[in-house]
């Protein structure tokens, strides 16, 4: 079974800084994706990011990038230039047939 | 626009009521749809696969006589959670995809709090 694990249970940041969230999963596929979600306190689940595994280049969003190393079977999410906005839990998934999800970092930005 | 539509957002009853959520896709037909499952403070795990015309897949130790799946239509699956309990309280999240490499788009979840 896939497993998704997310090491920090909790980040913060200052305002206008950049922080980097860590996810390293567990799986014998080769073709999957990868991706990142934001949960604010309304508990939406909003797409950060998205990661196919096939695909060398790191994924990039505006402010939110990702360092993926495939062998490593790793997917860190950083964050640049950050806002009082982006404070929320962030959930690492994994998906193949169905998406699994990390335990969740919550990130705090200081002003 | 939204492309998940769940419904009802909030709802709280008695013990030993049963309760059904729906989960409506609204841009496209949807032959796999997921339900997920969420306590305060912890991530989402997932229940199981609903599969339109077909039995659902479970989530081992998730009980399929306690949270009843229904996929009869390529846009509506129901999760009715049977003779709720207060354990049963929590936060139900559904989601639907188009294909494998496309993401999964999220409804907006309902609150189940059972008194």
């Amino acid at each position: 079974a896939q497993t998704v694990t997310q090491s920090q249970p909790e980040m913060s940041v200052q305002e206008a800084e950049t922080v980097t969230l860590s996810c390293t999963y567990d799986t014998s596929e080769s073709d999957y994706y990868l991706f990142w979600y934001k949960q604010p306190p309304s508990r939406q689940m909003i797409l950060v990011i998205r990661q196919e595994a096939y695909k060398q280049q790191n994924a990039t969003e505006n402010r939110f990038s990702v360092n993926f190393q495939k062998a490593a079977k790793s997917f860190s999410l950083k964050i640049s230039d950050s806002q009082l906005g982006d404070a929320a839990m962030y959930f690492c998934a994994y998906r193949r047939d169905d998406m699994r999800f990390g335990a969740g970092t919550r990130l705090t930005v200081k002003p | 626009g939204a492309v998940v539509s769940q419904h009802p957002s909030w709802v709280i009853c008695k013990s030993g009521t049963s309760v059904k959520i729906e989960c409506r896709s609204l841009d496209f037909q949807a032959t796999t749809m997921f339900w997920y499952r969420q306590f305060p403070k912890q991530s989402l795990m997932l229940m199981a696969t609903s599969n339109e015309g077909s039995k659902a897949t479970y989530e081992q130790g998730v009980e399929k006589d306690k949270f009843l799946i229904n996929h009869a239509s390529l846009t509506l699956s129901t999760l009715t959670v049977t003779s709720a309990h207060p354990e049963d309280s929590s936060f139900y999240i559904c989601s639907v995809t188009g294909s494998s490499n496309q993401p999964q788009h999220f409804g907006d979840g309902t609150r189940l709090s059972i008194l």
